[in-house]
């Protein structure tokens, strides 16, 4: 079990530019979820897959936000025309989705800085 | 899902059990109790859950009052390494698919 990774752990960008994020869930959880937290807040949900198809989405989530989960594996956040305030830390979590506890294990996230 | 209640901060001695908190006055009938932890800069760890029994497990023990309006994460033996963010989460159980809600939880801060 490698668990969840996400890649880059760091992104600077400048204003305007766009970024992309990609999480890799652990095998064979067929639902992932992204969050992200600014400093001294906890994680806020913005989006969740099952297998391929995004279920639901956070009014957080913007229209310059998007995700994917194309083949119900790894999934890609990506932040277009980004703004100051999109510097957060961006969380992937994955779950079985089969055991009513539902856990949902964490990658170490993706620290974005836009300048 | 309900709203938790947790102190900002607390320190504990290295060694000594370390009792968090957690306020959750209007959970319903079918809403668990979750623990997850942040270590600085990492993704949240999850610790414990639980309905209305106590429940321990290898990294801590969770005791749920009767009426279920409140718990406490005990952590037995606290270490350094256990200085971290703790959230209490409540949630509706039945693998519900939406997100975690996580408040601002309670930093845990363990003194040598």
């Amino acid at each position: 079990d490698t668990g969840v990774s996400q890649d880059p752990r760091h992104k600077i960008t400048k204003r305007g530019q766009n970024v992309t994020f990609r999480c890799d869930p652990i095998s064979e959880h067929n639902r992932l979820y992204w969050y992200r937290q600014t400093l001294g807040q906890g994680p806020e949900f913005l989006t969740y897959f099952q297998n391929e198809a995004q279920l639901e989405k956070s009014r957080l989530l913007s229209d310059r936000f998007s995700a994917e989960r194309p083949k119900g594996s790894f999934s890609t956040l990506e932040i277009q025309r980004t703004e100051q305030g999109d510097s957060a830390m961006y969380l992937c979590a994955s779950t079985q989705g089969q055991s009513f506890t539902d856990t949902q294990y964490f990658g170490p996230g993706t620290r974005l800085t836009v300048l | 899902d309900a709203k938790t209640t947790q102190p900002p901060s607390m320190d504990c001695a290295e060694g000594r059990a370390a009792n968090l908190p957690c306020n959750h006055s209007t959970i319903s009938g079918n809403e668990y109790v979750y623990w997850y932890r942040q270590i600085h800069s990492q993704g949240p760890q999850y610790i414990i859950h639980g309905l209305k029994n106590n429940e321990t497990n290898e990294m801590a023990s969770l005791i749920i009052t009767e009426d279920r309006k409140s718990s406490t994460l005990i952590l037995p033996h606290a270490t350094l390494r256990d200085t971290a963010v703790y959230y209490c989460i409540v949630r509706a159980s039945g693998g519900g698919a939406d997100g975690l809600t996580f408040g601002k939880g309670t930093h845990l801060i363990i003194q040598p």
